[in-house]
């Protein structure tokens, strides 16, 4: 089945504690990103990965690392989570960055 | 900075009855993208327009874009109870994606 799996579904941390949600996509899709969703603003994009060894910044990148080592995979890295990255994360991929993208079921984050 | 807004925010409607909603930009963009979200869930893809006056209709959602008016609606023909739902807009202006606010849809019996 094609899809986009991302791990862990849930999460609660604690402030500082390094953490990586993985992405993982099997239609060998060339572009890939991640966005946090909040109440009331949609979807902000946090990086996104046109290919292998090619990522972006979008507009709300900081505090956040990002690694494209491999086309399927494309990890979200908080190395010192704060209080304000307490969100819900979806990753997406699409074949070529301007076809419809394929969103991830979503990560649930608490940072304490 | 690129903005998007929808409007409206909210819509609670009467099943049978169509609505519009709206979704405008501040820069100029050639490709908007259209995403439903059901309560508790993922984003699924409803439509994709990369031109100045593509229209794309599936079932009761029909959605255009004005490039020039920096626009896109996505009209609602005889709303069922399914169509309940949060749908965003997306614009790309280049390779990254801005989202709309949302708005979130409600069709009563």
């Amino acid at each position: 089945e094609a899809q986009v799996t991302q791990n862990p579904r849930y999460l609660i941390t604690v402030t500082g504690k390094k953490l990586t949600v993985t992405c993982s996509q099997n239609m060998n899709h060339e572009y890939m990103s991640w966005y946090r969703q909040d109440p009331g603003l949609g979807l902000r994009q946090i990086y996104y990965s046109m290919n292998v060894e090619v990522t972006d910044k979008g507009d709300v990148p900081e505090g956040y690392k990002v690694s494209r080592k491999e086309k399927r995979n494309f990890p979200l890295i908080l190395e010192s989570p704060s209080p304000n990255q307490t969100s819900l994360y979806f990753c997406a991929s699409s074949l070529y960055y301007y076809n419809e993208q394929f969103f991830g079921p979503g990560t649930r984050l608490t940072v304490l | 900075e690129l903005k998007v807004e929808q409007n409206p925010l909210f819509l609670s409607m009467q099943e049978g009855k169509n609505y519009t909603i709206y979704c405008n930009y501040s820069t100029t963009s050639d490709r908007l993208y259209w995403y439903r979200q059901d309560p508790g869930k993922s984003l699924e893809s409803l439509f994709v327009l990369l031109s100045n006056g593509a229209v794309k209709q599936e079932g009761r959602l029909m959605a255009s874009l004005d490039t020039k008016a920096r626009l896109s609606t996505l009209h609602i023909t005889a709303a069922v109870h399914d169509l309940s739902a949060t749908y965003f807009c997306a614009v790309a202006p280049g390779q990254n994606f801005v989202f709309g606010p949302g708005t979130r849809l409600s069709v009563l019996p």
